[in-house]
């Protein structure tokens, strides 16, 4: 029963290199998310998608693309990484989310230091 | 702008006695507040949500109150073990999103 699994786990880069984080759910959600994690900042929103086919942008999405592959499978794409994108990322999804108040399902996250 | 606001950063409580975490929110749109508990290198785990219809929320050992005049919200644990020592976010919920507060961290003594 996997729910929610984050490749990888923990990445290092250097500035401006690119970077994919993966994320897929088995438990048939329709709408899938991003989340950054900082010290004193709680969860920030980067972009959600609400169904297959469809994504938009969250709280802070500069600097982030996703795609939403397919149902399952909802990535972040980092094009040039900086320092300031150095962070812990986790995905979660929920079986609606548009007027829905499912609780969101969390992956175990992926740590990320740009240096 | 802060929407939603977890004042104490931590919180230390005797096993066996109550906890209470706290957290207020701005925006009188929300109309449905969930709490999360994390553990360390773990994602966030849904633990009680409630609707802004209600004023309380039971769940075994976790209760959550809603007081909408005031816009606050409390989690109380009661009796604490030890297994509850983690970080506990609370969130509210409007449109087709969540926002999180900044959380509290929550340690146990013996």
């Amino acid at each position: 029963n996997a729910g929610v699994t984050q490749t990888p786990k923990f990445q290092v880069l250097k500035t401006g290199q690119s970077m994919t984080l993966q994320c897929a759910q088995d438990m048939n959600h329709n709408s899938m998310y991003w989340y950054r994690q900082d010290p004193g900042m709680g969860l920030r929103l980067i972009y959600y998608s609400a169904s297959e086919g469809t994504t938009d942008k969250g709280e802070v999405p500069n600097g982030y693309n996703v795609s939403r592959l397919n149902k399952r499978e909802f990535s972040l794409r980092l094009e040039s990484a900086a320092p300031s994108q150095t962070s812990v990322y986790f995905c979660a999804s929920s079986l609606q989310g548009k007027g829905s108040n499912q609780p969101q399902h969390f992956g175990d996250g992926t740590r990320l230091s740009i240096l | 702008d802060q929407q939603v606001k977890q004042n104490s950063p931590s919180l230390s409580v005797q096993e066996g006695r109550i906890s209470i975490l706290n957290c207020d929110y701005t925006n009188s749109m929300f109309d449905y507040f969930l709490w999360y508990k994390k553990y360390p290198a773990e994602g966030p785990t849904f633990l009680i949500s409630i609707s802004s219809i209600k004023d309380k929320n039971e769940d075994g050992r976790f209760t959550v109150f809603l007081n909408k005049s005031a816009k606050h919200l409390s989690l109380h644990i009661v009796p604490s073990q030890p297994g509850d020592s983690a970080v506990y976010f609370c969130a509210a919920s409007g449109w087709e999103k969540l926002v999180f507060g900044q959380g509290t961290r929550l340690t146990i003594n013996p």
